[in-house]
């Protein structure tokens, strides 16, 4: 039911900068409500990483980074790190049907 | 700091009613937050499932919304989730969040199996 598209993975070698892309339509990402980004590591809850589409939590590294614009969002890690190694998933809102809360379909980040 | 624990069945038959609890710790429930509970099936995308104020004021995803019933204890600190006629497919992990700007504290989830 994932109305936020996300590449299934992405790859990059330590040191590198990766972006995760996730589009949306008119009825979400479109209508100027917030993105959000989630990363989980395996086993795990997921952990919030951006809210607000560029904003980072108290603890989040400053290799995260978030971006807003028309239909879509992106998360940037630069200088990737073994650790980083998760899925991510993009969320918002979207207004269609009687409005509800929407997840990314969800990107896989692997460090070469 | 607030912390969430989800409990509740492991195993639910077909057709029978999934029925979970989440705990409310470090915090009321009755703070202005809203209170969801999201699902991840497994290798597979989180689905937000609906919230709940501590008013009682609910809000469900249409996809799921005529099965869905979820309600608050206040004075158990608490909220729950109960999904009717269940099938193979909503076998799932199941967590609970709190929505600030984002679903900033979750609980560690607890994994449920539909099957006979």
């Amino acid at each position: 039911q994932s109305v936020l598209t996300q590449p299934p993975s992405v790859s990059g070698a330590p040191g590198q900068r990766v972006t995760i892309s996730c589009t949306g339509s008119s009825s979400n990402i479109g209508a100027s409500y917030d993105v959000h980004w989630y990363q989980q590591l395996p086993g795990t809850a997921p952990k919030v990483l951006i809210y607000g589409n560029s904003h980072r939590p108290s603890g989040v590294p400053d290799r995260f980074s978030g971006s807003k614009s028309g239909t879509s969002a992106s998360l940037a890690i630069t200088g990737l790190q073994a650790e980083d190694e998760a899925d991510y998933y993009c969320q918002s809102y979207d207004s269609s049907l009687s409005g509800f809360y929407v997840f990314g379909t969800g990107t896989k980040v692997t460090v070469l | 700091q607030v912390q969430l624990q989800e409990s509740g069945p492991g195993l639910v038959k077909p057709s029978g009613t999934l029925s979970l609890t989440c705990a409310v710790s470090g915090g009321s429930i009755s703070n202005s937050n809203w209170w969801s509970w999201v699902r991840q099936p497994p290798g597979k995308a989180l689905e937000w499932i609906g919230e709940i104020y501590h008013s009682g004021s609910t809000n469900y995803n249409p996809s799921l919304k005529s099965r869905v019933t979820i309600s608050v204890d206040k004075s158990k600190n608490q909220f729950s989730l109960k999904l009717s006629s269940v099938t193979a497919a909503d076998t799932a992990v199941y967590h609970c969040a709190r929505k600030d700007a984002a679903f900033d504290v979750w609980g560690q989830g607890t994994m449920v199996t539909v099957s006979s």
